[in-house]
């Protein structure tokens, strides 16, 4: 069974940084790109960012490009990413999620989320 | 950035009646398009994807169509489990784009 677990959300200062986790199981993680989505409070899904099965390749919309850095750990089944200079708008649920297929456009497994809260 | 504009922004079926939900995008994207469910509380779940194939475990009567810029997500025969928010998400370039979602409720 695929599983996708975050960790590492919470309370954080705007300017201030913070690293989520994603534990996978359950499937080859070397073999999948994975991404990062996220909700803010009632609102809709925004991608956030993608990585290639090696780590070689990044992809991120402007909104975060520069501030977000996602990476992940082959041997170690995880997936990370790494939010500097955060914004109130980043207030957020961020899922992990596994991108369909390979390369895969869509997301097929999905995390249970972590939220990130982004206040003085 | 590639736009994806979902009408409507929400509606009511009673059971049993065929729902559709339309999402446009702003320029072609060649059926590089997925339809997911969200319920409250929950994380989404892939229902189609390539604008028509239906991920495995997906009932039959959600099935999804379109082409060039318009697509469409069907619900045939309404269920009381079918209840809650549809997005679409265009697989064609990155930024990946998702649509802002339809509430979909029993009436």
């Amino acid at each position: 069974e695929v599983q996708l677990v975050e960790s590492g959300g919470g309370l954080v200062q705007p300017g201030r940084s913070l690293k989520l986790s994603c534990a996978a199981s359950g499937f080859t993680f070397s073999n999948y790109y994975m991404a990062w989505v996220r909700q803010a409070p009632k609102k809709g899904l925004e991608w956030v960012a993608t990585i290639s099965t090696s780590g070689s390749r990044t992809y991120y919309p402007d909104s975060v490009k520069g501030r977000f850095t996602i990476s992940r750990d082959n041997a170690k089944s995880s997936l990370y990413l790494q939010m500097n200079s955060l914004k109130s708008e980043d207030t957020a649920t961020y899922y992990c999620a596994r991108h369909r297929g390979y390369p895969g456009y869509y997301f097929d497994y999905w995390g249970q989320g972590v939220m990130v809260t982004v206040s003085s | 950035d590639i736009q994806m504009t979902q009408s409507p922004a929400s509606l009511s079926a009673s059971l049993g009646e065929t729902v559709s939900i339309e999402c446009l995008a702003s320029e072609g994207i060649s059926n590089s398009l997925a339809w997911y469910q969200q319920k409250p509380g929950k994380s989404p779940q892939l229902l189609i994807y390539g604008a028509s194939s239906l991920q495995d475990g997906v009932p039959s009567r959600f099935s999804g169509s379109g082409s060039g810029t318009q697509y469409s997500l069907k619900i045939s025969g309404m269920q009381p489990e079918d209840e809650g928010v549809y997005y679409c998400q265009q697989g064609y370039k990155y930024p990946l784009t998702f649509g802002s979602g339809t509430k979909l409720e029993i009436k």
